[in-house]
């Protein structure tokens, strides 16, 4: 058991670049969270995977964010047209169990220049 | 409406005192579920404790400790003896299981600050 992992650790883009993040979940977990952390803030929900089924996307998912989790394994995130707003750390997290922990990958902090 | 609350922004406390993290949250549903996660400066969270709604004992693991009161909606955090590898950013949140997701509410979680 290796963990959540998450690619790359850091992007610095300029503002209008498109960017995409990747993550392993734990092998045997089949759900998958994508969360957004600011500065200061708790983490905010944005998307959620049941195997390679999109079950939920928050609002604060805009039309430029999209999600995939082809065959229930890694998942990426893209922002397309990048804003300096989207300057953040982004977490991924796995479980195998809605009512069980969710564990975390070490997140991709994102600088938008 | 889910929300929590940590009303705590940041805690400093000396080595081997006792501290306590307070976490209130609000749910309408009767079966959800509460975390506490540790974040040090290295970015990850760490998983400390889950428990659900229909289990109030209080549990202690070595120097931690948490005491869950569904009477006053806590899930308070305690300590015991601080350390200063405790320094860290402390997150309660919370889970339900109403839509199938058992997304997470997190709080804004409480910077404890150990000094030597």
């Amino acid at each position: 058991d290796t963990g959540v992992s998450q690619d790359p650790r850091h992007k610095i883009t300029k503002r209008g670049q498109n960017v995409t993040f990747r993550c392993d979940p734990i092998s045997e977990h089949n759900r998958l969270y994508w969360y957004r952390q600011t500065l200061g803030q708790g983490p905010e929900f944005l998307t959620y995977f049941q195997n390679e089924a999109q079950l939920e996307k928050s609002r604060l998912l805009s039309d430029r964010f999209s999600a995939e989790r082809p065959k229930g394994s890694f998942s990426t995130l893209e922002i397309q047209r990048t804003e300096q707003g989207d300057s953040a750390m982004y977490l991924c997290a796995s479980s195998n169990s809605g009512r069980g922990e969710q564990y975390f990958g070490p997140g991709t902090r994102l600088t938008v220049t | 409406a889910q929300k929590v609350t940590q009303a705590q922004t940041e805690i400093s406390v000396v080595e081997k005192e006792d501290v306590t993290l307070d976490c209130v949250y609000e749910t309408r549903d009767t079966t959800y579920y509460l975390f506490w996660y540790k974040q040090p400066p290295s970015g990850e969270l760490v998983f400390l404790i889950r428990r659900n709604s229909f289990d109030e004992q209080n549990e202690i693991s070595g120097r931690y400790s948490w005491n869950f009161q569904k009477s006053t909606s806590s899930f308070n955090f305690t300590i015991t003896a601080s350390q200063v590898v405790d320094s860290a950013v402390y997150f309660c949140a919370l889970s339900e299981g109403t839509s199938g997701t058992y997304k997470y509410i997190f709080g804004t979680g409480t910077r404890l600050k150990v000094l030597a």
